[in-house]
């Protein structure tokens, strides 16, 4: 089956632009999680949705947001960026975030210049 | 607040031997734990996890053991193989209304396994 696929690979972007990024999960998966990960402060839980609305939130300021869709597909919105923003982004699924079974997509890598 | 901690950033070994990385935790709360292989420019892997029911689990080469007394877990690799070189995350979660879908990662070993 199809694994979770990130949308693009890799975004250039200009500091106090908006970025937004994409994450289809697994068919019949309706828990999508997001990650940043930095050298410096490894994985770091951004927010959890499930049928399309957020269970979860992480220490990450409002310039950060999300949301899911009908079909499970997640988005991530970061606004004004920041130089610090440049990390990759991670999306994970899984069937429901009970079974600790989450599989993650490739990421999306953000370089902010 | 680091929660979950990988104290070692780097383990070399030569193939064939063993591979123990390790991970401590500080959250009593934690009651699953995981551990994850990452290549550069992938997602995270799930390799083995274990509940904090058990104290030891194995898939082929991997085992993991959990010691909940002292808050420490291990991941054994035997034997080690040169594509296990990559890094190596320890995450923990728990079930409870603030931890949905959260995972909590270590920072990671980076393991080099030498021919």
């Amino acid at each position: 089956k199809a694994g979770v696929t990130q949308t693009p690979r890799y975004l250039i972007k200009t500091r106090g632009q908006q970025v937004t990024l994409s994450c289809s999960p697994i068919s019949g998966h309706r828990s999508v999680s997001w990650y940043q990960q930095t050298p410096g402060q490894g994985l770091q839980f951004l927010f959890e949705y499930f049928s399309e609305t957020q269970r979860n939130k992480g220490n990450f300021p409002g310039r950060f947001s999300g949301r899911q869709f009908s079909n499970s597909r997640s988005e991530m919105n970061v606004s004004t960026l920041e130089l610090g923003d440049s990390a990759l982004y991670l999306c994970a699924s899984s069937v429901d975030s009970t079974n600790y079974g989450y599989t993650f997509g490739s990421g999306t890598r953000l370089t902010v210049v | 607040d680091q929660q979950v901690k990988q104290n070692s950033p780097s383990l070399s070994v030569q193939e064939g031997r063993i591979s123990i990385l390790n991970c401590d935790y500080t959250n009593s709360m934690f009651d699953y734990f995981l551990w994850y292989k990452k290549y550069p420019a992938e997602g995270p892997t799930f390799l083995i996890s274990i509940s904090s029911i058990k104290d030891k689990n194995e898939d082929g080469r991997f085992t993991v053991f959990l010691n909940k007394s002292a808050k420490h877990l291990s991941l054994h690799i035997v034997p080690s193989q040169p594509g296990d070189s990559a890094v190596y995350f320890c995450a923990a979660s728990y079930w409870g209304g603030t931890s949905y879908g959260k995972l909590t990662f270590g920072q990671g070993t980076i393991l080099t396994v030498h021919p």
